[in-house]
């Protein structure tokens, strides 16, 4: 267990609908990271914050958005979803924003979108 | 699109073997590279970070080296054991993204 946790674990909803899926840190890390899986992509980095603000920005799309709270736990807000969103979206976290700091995984969450 | 890539694919070896795989990555984005270790169902778990030219980083069986001139990272395992059967990741920090490998999946027989 590595001490991130992500909410829901599935997730099965319709396209054009929206979804938010929810991470909390470990205890102590500032760092929020989210990554999607998909089957024909491999790991995709999305966005990175760090205590509140956005640092980092991968390829992620624009019907897709994220924030981290002053408690520092972290939303992804999925909009106007197509079956192409399907996949596993992973929340990870560290202590810090610096290169030198190893990333903590969360258990995933499932998205279908039918 | 920046282009990390790990070899080989996929290994299979002999319980008590030592093996070892590659992560190429662009020498001129470098800014830190990850290895993970990611079991089947479960999510990735981080092994090592590297920062500087020559590192060399050691867990148990497990390591690491460096090479941010030619831009490459070796992975070892020594006596591989069935309990190190999973698939081995590395992702390039280019300051701003991370770009994955798509793995090297490690199959010890007992």
């Amino acid at each position: 267990d590595s001490g991130v946790t992500q909410t829901p674990k599935h997730l099965i909803t319709a396209t054009g609908q929206r979804v938010t899926l929810r991470c909390s840190p470990r205890s102590g890390d500032l760092s929020v990271y989210w990554y999607q899986q998909s089957l024909d992509q491999g790991l995709q980095f999305l966005i990175q914050y760090y205590n509140g603000e956005e640092r980092a920005k991968g390829n992620i799309l624009e019907r897709f958005s994220a924030q981290q709270f002053p408690d520092l736990h972290s939303e992804l807000n999925l909009s106007s979803l197509e079956l192409g969103d399907s996949a596993l979206y992973f929340c990870a976290s560290s202590v810090g924003n610096g290169r030198a700091y190893e990333q903590y995984f969360g258990p995933g969450t499932r998205l279908t979108v039918t | 699109i920046l282009n990390v890539e790990q070899s080989p694919q996929s290994l299979h070896v002999q319980e008590g073997d030592s093996t070892n795989f590659t992560c190429s990555f662009p020498s001129s984005n470098f800014y830190a590279l990850h290895w993970y270790r990611w079991e089947t169902a479960k999510s990735p778990e981080a092994l090592f970070v590297m920062t500087l030219n020559g590192d060399e980083k050691k867990k148990g069986r497990i390591s690491a080296t460096l090479n941010t001139k030619e831009g490459y990272s070796y992975l070892y395992i020594k006596g591989s054991q069935p309990e190190d059967s999973a698939t081995y990741l590395c992702a390039l920090n280019t300051g701003n993204q991370f770009y994955f490998g798509t793995g090297t999946s490690l199959t010890v027989i007992p």
